[in-house]
């Protein structure tokens, strides 16, 4: 399995309180990827990033920001959080062919 | 630009019965081809790839998937599935050239005894 960890794996939070999810990697990938999955959705990419201090937006950007100050961790932040944001947000990695490798969740439930 | 759709949203099978999930993509340069398998509460994981070379790819738990260009397809197959088979199945395609990932909408498998 590829090296990614997230951190909190749960978190409830309350409506308009920031909240900041971390991705961890140990496999020095350039690229790193946000996404959030809903059902009746699929997979939304939010962000993603192709290096250290170099991120982009994805196609749900609205209400998130994520920052890369190092090749192994990728932060996103909710800045004011809002309960059409709880999901289960999934962090991937990309391989040599743009396949992609994901951690194991974490779901977020705003009250 | 790529797109991809999942032609069934839900597949019921009984055990030891075969399966096909349906995958079929658009893209007008050349494409690497992806699928991945969720099991409830867990992250996705990736069953199996096509990059280049046959057209017919296999994974390690008795999966096949086969590029079909001129159909722009590519089915996932098993001849015999498990209960443990039970999970969301993904396509995902990329271009070769590089780009996102695009992902298929999903297509739940649910193997009954």
């Amino acid at each position: 399995d590829a090296g990614i960890t997230q951190s909190p794996r749960h978190k409830v939070t309350e409506t308009g309180t920031p909240v900041t999810l971390r991705c961890h990697q140990t496999e020095n990938h350039r690229y790193m990827y946000w996404y959030r999955q809903d059902p009746g959705h699929g997979l939304r990419l939010i962000h993603y990033s192709y290096g250290v201090k170099d991120t982009d937006k994805g196609e749900v950007s609205d209400g998130y920001s994520v920052s890369r100050s190092k090749t192994e961790d990728f932060l996103l932040t909710l800045e004011s959080a809002t309960s059409s944001q709880t999901s289960v947000y999934f962090c991937a990695i990309s391989g040599d062919h743009n396949e992609q490798f994901f951690g194991p969740g974490t779901r977020l439930t705003v009250l | 630009a790529q797109s991809v759709t999942q032609l069934d949203s839900q597949v019921p099978v009984f055990e030891e019965a075969p399966v096909e999930l349906r995958c079929n993509y658009s893209s007008s340069v050349s494409v690497y081809l992806f699928w991945y398998v969720q099991y409830p509460n867990q992250g996705l994981q990736l069953l199996l790839k096509y990059l280049s070379g046959s057209t017919l790819v296999e994974s390690i738990n008795g999966f096949e998937a086969e590029f079909n260009k001129s159909q722009t397809s590519f089915h996932l197959r098993k001849p015999s599935v498990h209960i443990s088979d039970t999970a969301e199945y993904f396509c995902a395609v990329t271009s070769t050239q590089g780009g996102k990932l695009i992902f298929g909408q999903g297509t739940e498998l649910s193997v009954k005894p």
